[in-house]
């Protein structure tokens, strides 16, 4: 049974450019969060989406960033017109559906390096 | 606002012995608790959690202890093993996702 799997590992882009995350959840989960991790700082929760809704944003930045968990295929986390701020690693979990949400297993991770 | 605190970014312990990791949290509405384990470049791995209504929570060489009046948790790990070195990571939330993570504390177990 295949982990959280999250593509690319590593992303390099210039300021300006659009970054995109892809998260594909374990097999059978249908939640899906969006963590961020800037240098020598925990996890910061971003988004909570389930297949075709974002549950919760509160923890996205008002600009320039969006997710989305589209009915088929993987969610995407996007970020647009990078800013050297937004390099850090982000971290995708997923847990399954109904009342169990307590437990969330994450992806190794995408680091976002902006030059 | 950092609600959820480890202090100590880093702990050696020499490997037999016990571990134990501290956090502290400031959000008395926190009612579900969890220690995640991070190896480099790999994302956080569930290790054990505990809810508000116990204090107590064992999984093997791993027990977590919440002290509610302090607003405290504590991990334990023994007996300590090499491959236990990582960082580790509590969360803290209430509901059921949303989770706010302290900053980690970096274990090393010294053979």
């Amino acid at each position: 049974n295949a982990g959280v799997m999250q593509n690319p590992r590593h992303l390099v882009r210039r300021r300006g450019q659009e970054a995109r995350l892809r998260c594909s959840p374990m097999k059978g989960h249908s939640h899906v969060y969006w963590y961020r991790q800037l240098p020598e700082e925990g996890l910061k929760f971003m988004v909570y989406l389930q297949k075709e809704n974002i549950i919760d944003e509160s923890g996205m930045p008002k600009e320039r960033f969006s997710a989305e968990f589209p009915k088929e295929g993987p969610s995407i986390l996007r970020i647009q017109q990078v800013v050297r701020g937004d390099s850090a690693a982000y971290f995708c979990a997923s847990s399954p559906p109904g009342l169990g949400t307590y437990e969330q297993y994450f992806g190794p991770g995408t680091r976002l390096t902006v030059t | 606002d950092q609600q959820v605190k480890q202090n100590s970014p880093s702990l050696s312990v020499q490997e037999g012995r016990i571990s134990i990791l501290n956090c502290d949290y400031t959000n008395s509405m926190f009612d579900y608790f969890l220690w995640y384990k991070k190896y480099p470049a790999e994302g956080p791995t569930f290790l054990i959690s505990i809810s508000s209504i116990k204090d107590k929570n064992e999984d093997g060489r791993f027990t977590v202890f919440l002290n509610k009046s302090a607003k405290h948790l504590s991990l334990h790990i023994v007996p300590s093993q090499p491959g236990d070195s990582a960082v580790y990571f509590c969360a803290a939330g209430s509901g059921t996702y949303k989770y706010i993570f302290g900053t980690g504390t970096r274990l090393k177990v010294l053979a």
